[in-house]
């Protein structure tokens, strides 16, 4: 079964103050891995897909890496409109390849 | 383009009663997917459609939960008897390939 943990649960940094947040993976085959931002009251939205151990996307200040057990969102002099809730979703190589397994999030809240 | 649209947005009902849940997806995307978010937890995958058809029923959590899609359009995610245990955020996302899924705002539902 897959299984996707995020950490810290929550994180406050201050405006500029850089940080990572975690998500560690167990998959049978990772065909892709997938962070989403989800806003309060709202539904999560893509941000970055990674399929393959050393690959690494940019957006903006977020930057997103992968491993073959983890992956990381680094978030470089973050500004309060980054505060959100970042979720991690891994879809295996399995039976159930379309189905996306989720992380609890990580709350992050950026102080101005 | 129009993003996916989830209908109502809030739905409050009271124990035992029936609730239809309405998702349209973005115009051209063949894959559509159910997911359940309770408070603290993860998405939990529900239901995958592609075109008109469920191939993967699995992650329904009762025989009171249905679902049916029309074509490759709209689908309605039904909860008979509803209970307590049933109030969660209900979303829906699509896709054109069994990769980047696009969330929708989701429907709040809450049993009392």
């Amino acid at each position: 079964e897959d299984q996707v943990t995020q950490s810290p649960e929550a994180l406050r940094l201050q405006e500029g103050e850089s940080s990572s947040l975690n998500c560690s993976y167990t998959v049978s085959g990772l065909r892709g891995l997938f962070w989403y931002r989800q806003d309060p009251g709202k539904g999560p939205e893509f941000l970055f897909t990674l399929y393959s151990a050393g690959e690494e996307k940019e957006k903006e200040r977020l930057k997103a890496t992968l491993t073959k057990k983890e992956s990381f969102l680094h978030i470089t002099a973050p500004k309060p409109e980054d505060s959100a809730t970042y979720l991690c979703a891994v879809q295996g190589n399995g039976g159930s390849n379309y189905k996306l397994t989720f992380g609890k999030g990580t709350l992050l809240t950026v102080n101005p | 383009g129009a993003g996916v649209s989830q209908s109502p947005s809030n739905k409050v009902t009271e124990k035992g009663k029936d609730v239809e849940l309405r998702c349209d997806p973005i115009s051209g995307h063949t894959a559509l997917y159910w997911y359940r978010q309770r408070l603290g937890q993860g998405l939990e995958f529900l239901i995958y459609f592609q075109g008109n058809s469920a191939p993967d029923k699995s992650g329904l959590p009762s025989d009171r939960f249905s679902a049916e899609r029309t074509g490759e359009s709209v689908s309605t995610l039904t909860i008979q008897r509803t209970q307590q245990e049933d109030s969660a955020v209900y979303l829906c996302a699509s896709s054109r390939t069994d990769r980047i899924q696009y969330f929708g705002p989701g429907t709040r539902l809450t049993v009392l």
